[in-house]
């Protein structure tokens, strides 16, 4: 199957750092990349939908300042996570959807990556 | 707004018994349901959809039918092994401009004793 590699897997860094995490799909063409983000014992949240050569659309409440996405090519979406700060230590989590080229077949299946576990100091 | 209500864990069961995890929905429109499956140290797996009503998901043993009027996609497996011990996702994609968004429940935590 589609495999999603995601790196780090795991990080810690100092408050006031900026940590960069890449998302990448090894064996198909994403056009659209999600980013997730896991609180203990809670869900998924989405964060923002990354997109292809275009900039990423955010959902309500997440700081785009904050969080840098980038999307430069169709296997490869990075999230920056700036001037990070203690509570921003969590689980980060990035999906790609295997694109089919036509929305009518498209193959509405996200791939996941392992998840990025951060810790801010 | 969409929502996704699994029952709470965890969940612990001895090896061969049959297994339950509820999970329903509230969406607008004709939502498609998943169940996702993170094994330790993973990344999320698809492990079973429907994309419409009355549609039954079936892969590894489990299975879920997409009920519409009691809005819930229930998961099911006959006889658990160890081996499926792992945390269960019930999403729902909503479609139209959620295109391709996943929301997801809270996750439960199975695990399976020999």
């Amino acid at each position: 199957g589609a495999v999603v590699s995601q790196h780090p897997s795991w990080v810690i860094c100092k408050s006031g750092t900026s940590v960069k995490i890449e998302c990448r799909s090894l064996d198909f063409q994403a056009t659209t990349m999600f980013w997730y983000r896991q609180f203990p014992k809670q869900s998924l949240m989405l964060m923002a939908t990354s997109n292809e050569g275009s900039k990423a659309t955010y959902e309500q409440g997440v700081e785009k300042d904050k969080f840098l996405i980038n999307h430069a090519s169709l296997t490869l979406s990075t999230l920056t996570v700036t001037s990070a700060h203690p509570e921003d230590s969590s689980f980060y989590i990035c999906s790609a959807r295997d694109w089919a080229g036509d929305i009518k077949v498209a193959k509405n299946i996200q791939y996941f990556g392992a998840g990025t576990r951060l810790s801010v100091l | 707004g969409n929502s996704v209500t699994q029952m709470e864990g965890p969940v612990t069961l001895s090896e061969e018994a049959f297994l339950t995890i509820n999970c329903t929905y509230t969406a607008t429109g004709y939502p498609s349901l998943f169940w996702y499956v993170q094994y330790p140290g993973e990344g999320l797996q698809l492990l079973l959809k429907a994309t419409k009503a009355d549609d039954k998901g079936s892969n590894k043993g489990f299975e879920a039918t997409y009920r519409k009027e009691t809005t819930s996609f229930h998961l099911e497996k006959g006889s658990v092994q160890v081996s499926d011990s792992a945390v269960y996702f019930c999403a729902l994609n909503a479609g139209g401009t959620s295109y391709g968004k996943l929301t997801f429940g809270q996750g439960t935590i199975l695990t399976v004793h020999p």
